[in-house]
């Protein structure tokens, strides 16, 4: 069953502007994390937050964690066209340790 | 570069025929796994190896043949495959099976069924 759910399905902004993205997931964890994927490539890790913090920083990306809510964001600020791309959380389960469930994804564009 | 290799990056095969994907990390991490990404749906996870030994195996049809000879390398046999079983594959890495860490993925097999 799908685990995380992100929203929305697709954003357009222009550079420079921020980007948020959401994601909701339904059983306890023991963290979530953020993944990019560029066309038809890997996926690559961005970060990974746990299910005792409530916000980590990386960069311009800044993601946080409502555990009472089951949800998460990812923000990126200050966008650049080279953060087009596709977007995914990833659940790491209670009691299914190591079994990431991805959600279906924010294709984010960014316009020059 | 992520650490994980996969070849090849793209294939085409019949439906009769049968061919490997092949899966290598050089980043001594314990665990390996195999994903399927089809068009408009969710990363599913097929196969799960820990220290060589498979721990999971979510439902896939036997035409799908997973193997891991060491903790280097992992294979996903295919043969008599279907037109649906047209995705992108890819293979993944993890220190261990442990919670909180996180995961290398390969580039991914572009794999059409004709």
């Amino acid at each position: 069953s799908q685990q995380g759910e992100e929203d929305p399905q697709a954003l357009s902004i222009q550079e420079g502007e921020n980007a948020t993205m959401n994601c909701s997931y339904k059983t306890s964890i023991n963290n979530l994390q953020w993944y990019r994927q560029n066309s038809g490539r890997g996926l690559v890790h961005l970060i990974l937050i746990r299910s005792n913090e409530r916000e980590k920083h990386s960069g311009r990306l800044r993601v946080t964690l409502d555990t009472s809510k089951k949800s998460s964001s990812l923000l990126i600020t200050a966008s650049r066209a080279a953060d087009t791309a596709s977007y995914f959380c990833a659940t790491d389960a209670y009691g299914n340790t190591g079994k990431l469930i991805f959600g279906q994804g924010t294709t984010l564009q960014v316009k020059p | 570069e992520t650490g994980v290799t996969q070849t090849p990056r793209h294939l085409v095969m019949g439906m009769t025929n049968k061919k490997s994907l092949k899966c290598e990390q050089h980043l001594g991490h314990n665990a390996m796994y195999w994903y399927k990404q089809s068009a408009k749906k969710p990363l599913e996870l097929m196969f799960v190896y820990s220290l060589e030994e498979r721990v999971e195996n979510n439902s896939v049809p036997s035409r799908f043949s997973p193997e891991c000879p060491n903790s280097s390398h992992l294979f996903l046999h295919l043969h008599t495959l279907q037109p649906e079983d047209s995705a992108l594959y890819l293979c993944a890495s993890s220190q261990d099976r442990q919670a909180n860490t996180e995961a290398f993925f390969g580039q991914g097999t572009r794999l059409t069924v004709v």
